[in-house]
């Protein structure tokens, strides 16, 4: 079946410290591959997207390239800020439009 | 609407009573899904709707779940005989259902049973 699989948290970062969270996924052919954030008491955002292989996602200084030959899609920001601490899911689309998400990694950026 | 709106945002129900939860989804959105999202826990597939259609209801864990979109616009969701373990948040998502254009989620209903 379809899953994702998530760098498991939490990551705790100093401002300005570059960030990684790794996402791999198993799933039939090619899907659009998605990253999603969610701010403390708020719902879940889209924050970048990819449809295609080698295509890079980028928003708010966060991106991620869609590699089909390792089946990731790995989120990475060169600068952190306070104000991204959030947790983060990654989601390929799978069968039937449905979205199917992570655990979720719980990012804390500390001043 | 601007975006897609979820009602009641919290909800405290006493074990076997039983809750509707509403979602709003964007105006014109063809698409709507229902997540149950458990504390600390990515959201999981509930059940997803093409207009008045439920094409998928495989998410559901039981049969006390029950949504229905009879307009092809507002959604409602119904725990029947509501349990402690259907404590979560409940969340709502609509998309144009073209490939690739993602969903835009509701806040969620916290549902909490005691």
């Amino acid at each position: 079946g379809n899953s994702v699989t998530q760098m498991e948290g939490p990551v705790t970062l100093s401002e300005e410290a570059f960030l990684t969270i790794n996402c791999t996924y198993t799933a039939t052919g090619y899907p659009s591959l998605f990253w999603y954030v969610q701010y403390p008491g708020e719902g879940l955002q889209l924050l970048l997207k990819a449809t295609k292989a080698d295509d890079k996602g980028s928003n708010k200084g966060f991106e991620a390239t869609y590699r089909k030959e390792t089946t990731s899609f790995h989120l990475e920001k060169g600068s952190v800020q306070v104000s991204d601490s959030a947790v983060y899911f990654c989601a390929p689309l799978t069968s039937g439009s449905r979205l199917t998400f992570g655990e979720g990694t719980q990012l804390t950026v500390n001043p | 609407g601007a975006g897609v709106s979820q009602s009641p945002r919290y909800k405290v129900a006493k074990r076997g009573q039983d809750v509707a939860l509403r979602c709003d989804p964007i105006s014109g959105h063809v698409s709507l899904f229902w997540y149950q999202q458990a504390l600390g826990q990515g959201p999981e597939f509930l059940t997803y709707f093409q207009n008045e259609a439920q094409l998928d209801k495989s998410g559901l864990p039981s049969d006390r779940f029950f949504a229905e979109r009879p307009e092809g616009s507002v959604s409602t969701l119904k725990i029947q005989r509501t349990q402690q373990e259907d404590s979560a948040v409940y969340l709502c998502a609509s998309s144009l259902a073209r490939e690739g254009y993602g969903y835009t989620f509701g806040s969620g209903t916290r549902l909490t049973v005691v």
